[in-house]
């Protein structure tokens, strides 16, 4: 079991908006730790989506953003595309743990 | 370009020994903490171990704690993890992964992955 829980799926039509929860508690998200996501095509590696709480690398379209709040982060994707359907993490830093965490991981499904 | 390749992957019996290494290239590698992240089949991510730009710091999982052992050789751009007493659940792809943040490193986050090594585990 994840440290930090996320839904294991979400889905969305083309368009659409969708939000991915990643839900902690008082020694990671709660402490204040950035929360941090990922990306990650079936069969390919990991790819960073936003770091900071809220800033997207270079590449990553405006049409993610993220959110932090207490215990909990979310990532809102907009303008659903097809080729956003892929697995997302989320990551943070738990100081009980003294260690990086992530949680278990969203599958996104664009019908 | 800024590029991760591990390599030393395979598969064993339970109770082995494997060494992964990671190349780096495209980026000053001294200046960055590096990490290993490790992927069950099927499932999730997991992180293993982080190891600071110096190498005066490491950092693991308590599911390999004591069994496995990060290190780096910034001369030569590269990354290791030393696999001892392996276990099936130890069975996984492993990521290379370039560490940044601002600050300390409870900051960090993982922005270049390599496309991992396959470890396999069983009898």
């Amino acid at each position: 079991q994840s440290v930090l829980t996320q839904p294991p799926s979400v889905s969305g039509a083309p368009g659409q908006r969708v939000t991915i929860s990643c839900t902690g508690s008082s020694s990671n998200i709660g402490a204040g730790y950035d929360v941090h996501w990922y990306q990650q095509v079936p069969g390919t590696a990991p790819r960073l989506l936003i770091y900071g709480d809220n800033n997207r690398p270079s590449g990553v379209p405006d049409r993610l953003s993220a959110s932090k709040s207490g215990t909990s982060a979310s990532l809102t994707i907009t303008g659903l595309q097809a080729d956003d359907e892929a697995d997302y993490y989320c990551q943070s830093y738990d100081a009980s743990l003294s260690g990086w965490v992530f949680g278990g991981g969203t599958k996104l499904t664009v019908l | 370009e800024v590029q991760l390749l591990e390599s030393g992957g395979g598969s064993l019996q339970p109770g082995g020994s494997l060494r992964l290494s990671c190349t780096a290239s495209g980026f000053p590698f001294r200046t960055y903490g590096m990490a290993w992240v490790r992927q069950a089949p099927g499932k999730g991510l997991e992180w293993v171990s982080v190891i600071t730009g110096s190498g005066g710091m490491t950092f693991y999982a308590d599911s390999v704690k004591g069994r496995f052992s990060i290190s780096r050789d910034n001369s030569k751009n590269t990354l290791d993890l030393q696999m001892n007493t392996l276990r099936a659940e130890d069975t996984a792809r492993y990521y290379c992964a370039k560490a940044r943040g601002a600050g300390h490193y409870s900051n960090w986050f993982f922005d270049v992955w390599g496309r991992g090594a396959l470890v396999s585990v069983s009898a």
